[in-house]
């Protein structure tokens, strides 16, 4: 079992509606998550950074939450546009102790259509 | 300023032949990563260089994968002999600082790998 899991795996969603993204980690100890955007054939880019002590962090129209308590992450998207089509992931760093470690999830695939 | 490049592409080899992936990190990031994604899999660390040291390889398969980072700048990923599970795109990253922070990590577009 993947200790970053995401949901819903796709989405299609009509140019300029809002959507939200769900994160939920075990990793632990943690500390920074992160979203990235990947487009098609790309590497991923990063979106925010939030430390534990962050419980949101803005980028433009991507705003991203975090709940240590029950860690969870959510990535909103405001007013979507065609080029938000891509994959969005979600990244958890290891803590002290744990180095500079990456786990990522699968990715949550949007679709932004006309 | 120039990201982080890869090379090639994509490449399309037979099982049992050599395949190296280049990578090119931002200038100035000691720090600089392998990563890699099989079909259907979420993304997974292989490797951590800083400048030309291996600080950490827990991620690399086997022994057929062999990391290099010489004089610290560019770093090389050579799969020998490669095997049909080796196929999948690799990806580097570099950052100036400990990416397990808050440090900015950048990827490059990735190396795609198919071995046939």
């Amino acid at each position: 079992k993947n200790q970053v899991e995401q949901s819903p795996q796709s989405l299609i969603i009509l140019e300029g509606k809002n959507c939200t993204l769900q994160c939920n980690y075990t990793v632990s100890p943690f500390s920074s998550l992160r979203w990235y955007k990947q487009d098609t054939g790309r590497g991923p880019v990063s979106l925010t950074i939030m430390t534990f002590s962050e419980n949101t962090k803005s980028n433009g129209r991507y705003t991203a939450t975090l709940d240590a308590d029950t860690k969870q992450s959510s990535l909103h998207i405001t007013a979507s546009q065609l080029s938000d089509s891509a994959s969005y992931i979600c990244v958890v760093s290891l803590g002290a102790g744990g180095g500079n470690k990456l786990t990522f999830g699968t990715g949550t695939q949007l679709k932004v259509e006309l | 300023e120039a990201g982080v490049t890869q090379f090639p592409s994509h490449s399309v080899i037979e099982k049992g032949q050599t395949v190296t992936l280049r990578c090119d990190p931002i200038s100035g990031h000691d720090n600089l990563y392998w990563y890699r994604r099989v079909m259907g899999k979420e993304i997974k660390f292989l490797l951590h260089f800083v400048k030309e040291s291996k600080q950490d390889e827990s991620g690399m398969p086997n022994n057929r994968f062999l990391a290099e980072r010489t004089g610290g700048t560019y770093s090389t990923l050579k799969v020998q002999p490669a095997e049909l599970e080796d196929s999948g795109v690799y990806f580097c990253a570099s950052s100036g600082g400990l990416a397990g922070y808050t440090g900015e990590l950048f990827f490059g577009e990735g190396s795609r790998l198919t071995v046939l």
